[in-house]
């Protein structure tokens, strides 16, 4: 079967940096998506990851490693705005079309 | 442009009724997905359509049937609906061989069952 780990909540401080994982247990692994989704909205990606190691895109960087089943979305320079739900997604199979299995999800607050 | 678009934004139907949820992408993106999504829950996957043919099915209650009139469009019709399938149900696309078939997601319709 899948299994998808988050830590359900957290809290940082605008201005801050806030490290949020995510482990994975996964049969055919084939990727590993970060979406970012505010109350009430749909999803939006943030990054995929599917070789080891370190996407970094302006404030957002994803970091995996593959062996451990391990993920973390790194956040800079917090913002208000990236008060959210943060979900760490795991594609496995290798058709077209593959499906992507959701975390519970992590909320994040940030305080000022 | 990465938009999917959906509608309606927000539905109400009784149990008796029958109603569609429409689903558009202008992306030539050949893979269209169904979700479900409760509160402060993750979005579950209920169908898959992959070259405008339905792979995957989650095991959806027949009251629930997706129809793909063409590779743009994906549609969701609702008959007999339980007040336990009021949901945010979210449409998604990717094209199977660009960016990791990464999913854009469209803002959603949320369905109230009275």
């Amino acid at each position: 079967g899948q299994n998808i780990d988050q830590p359900t909540e957290m809290t940082a401080t605008e201005g801050a940096i806030v490290q949020i994982n995510c482990t994975y247990q996964t049969s055919g692994f084939n990727g590993l998506f970060w979406y970012q989704q505010h109350a009430g909205e749909a999803p939006t990606f943030l990054s995929y990851n599917v070789l080891d190691g370190l996407e970094e895109k302006g404030r957002f960087s994803s970091f995996l490693s593959r062996s451990k089943g391990y993920s973390y979305l790194l956040l800079k320079e917090l913002q208000m705005k990236d008060s959210a739900s943060y979900l760490c997604a795991v594609r496995s199979g290798y058709s077209s079309a593959s499906k992507i299995i959701f975390g519970s999800g992590t909320r994040l607050s940030i305080r000022p | 442009d990465t938009e999917v678009t959906q509608t309606p934004k927000h539905l109400v139907m009784g149990m008796t009724n029958k109603k569609s949820l429409k689903c558009e992408q202008h992306m030539g993106h050949r893979a269209m997905y169904w979700y479900k999504q409760k509160a402060k829950k993750p979005p579950e996957l209920m169908f898959v359509y992959s070259y405008e043919k339905l792979s995957i099915n989650e095991s959806v209650p027949s009251r629930f049937s997706p129809e793909c009139p063409n590779s743009s469009l994906l549609n969701l019709h609702l008959h007999a609906l339980q007040p336990e399938d009021s949901a945010l149900y979210l449409c998604a696309s990717s094209h199977p061989t660009y960016g990791g078939d990464t999913q854009y997601f469209g803002p959603g319709t949320r369905l109230t069952v009275l």
